[in-house]
């Protein structure tokens, strides 16, 4: 079991530049997450997905767009990247199907984004 | 939404000595307190968690204490050892809908760095 794997580890990109960040789980978990974690700001949540084909913003979803392809992955795509997004991004995921489910989470090993 | 504030953001003890970190939420409809891990450049593993319905969890050398009433619990670590070095962050997590949506889940703390001297 690779548990949560996350693609790329890092990437520079300049300004405007797009880019989507890939997630899968082996977990045979329902609910999958990504979050941002900068300096000082603990994890916050960007989007979430309680199953395949539905998604829910979270605390800061906006530059972001999230696809659950499938049960194993949740990618996350920058549309147009601005410094503020530099960030590493840690992808999670849980059991649970409910939205709100107080499963544990797995974290991936996160991918270091730098935007110049 | 749920507001989780941890403290201190930084804790410096002596290897052998014991280390807390205490965190507060504000909704009242938490109902799960996780605890993370996080070495430099690594995941945030999860340590501990405690549910609602428990006032205590003991792990070995780790315990996690929760107080409905006042909204806040705490992470304790006893006999600390260098491998303890670490940023710990703790979560509370709510069932709770809201009609419009927003950040739900699980809400962090900033962390605590941990920072055990030989």
């Amino acid at each position: 079991n690779a548990g949560v794997t996350q693609t790329p580890k890092f990437q520079v990109l300049k300004t405007g530049q797009s880019m989507t960040l890939q997630c899968a789980q082996d977990m045979n978990h329902n609910s999958m997450y990504w979050y941002r974690q900068d300096p000082g700001m603990g994890l916050r949540l960007i989007y979430y997905s309680a199953s395949e084909g539905t998604t829910d913003k979270g605390e800061v979803p906006n530059g972001y767009n999230v696809s659950r392809l499938n049960k194993r992955e949740f990618s996350l795509r920058l549309e147009s990247a601005a410094p503020s997004q530099t960030s590493v991004y840690f992808c999670a995921s849980s059991p649970g199907k409910r939205r709100l489910s107080t499963d544990t989470q797995y974290f991936g090993p996160g991918t270091r984004l730098t935007v110049l | 939404g749920e507001n989780v504030e941890q403290h201190p953001s930084t804790l410096s003890v002596q290897e052998g000595d014991s280390a807390v970190i205490k965190c507060t939420y504000s909704d009242s409809a938490s109902n799960y307190f996780p605890w993370y891990k996080q070495e430099l450049g690594k995941r945030p593993q999860l340590i501990i968690d405690i549910r609602s319905n428990v006032g205590e969890k003991k792990d070995q050398r780790i315990a996690v204490t929760l107080n409905k009433t006042a909204k806040h619990f705490s992470l304790h670590i006893t006999e600390t050892q260098p491998e303890d070095s670490a940023v710990y962050f703790c979560a509370a997590s709510t069932s709770r809908v809201y009609s419009g949506g927003g950040a739900d889940g699980l809400t962090f703390g900033k962390g605590t760095h941990l920072i055990i001297q030989p």
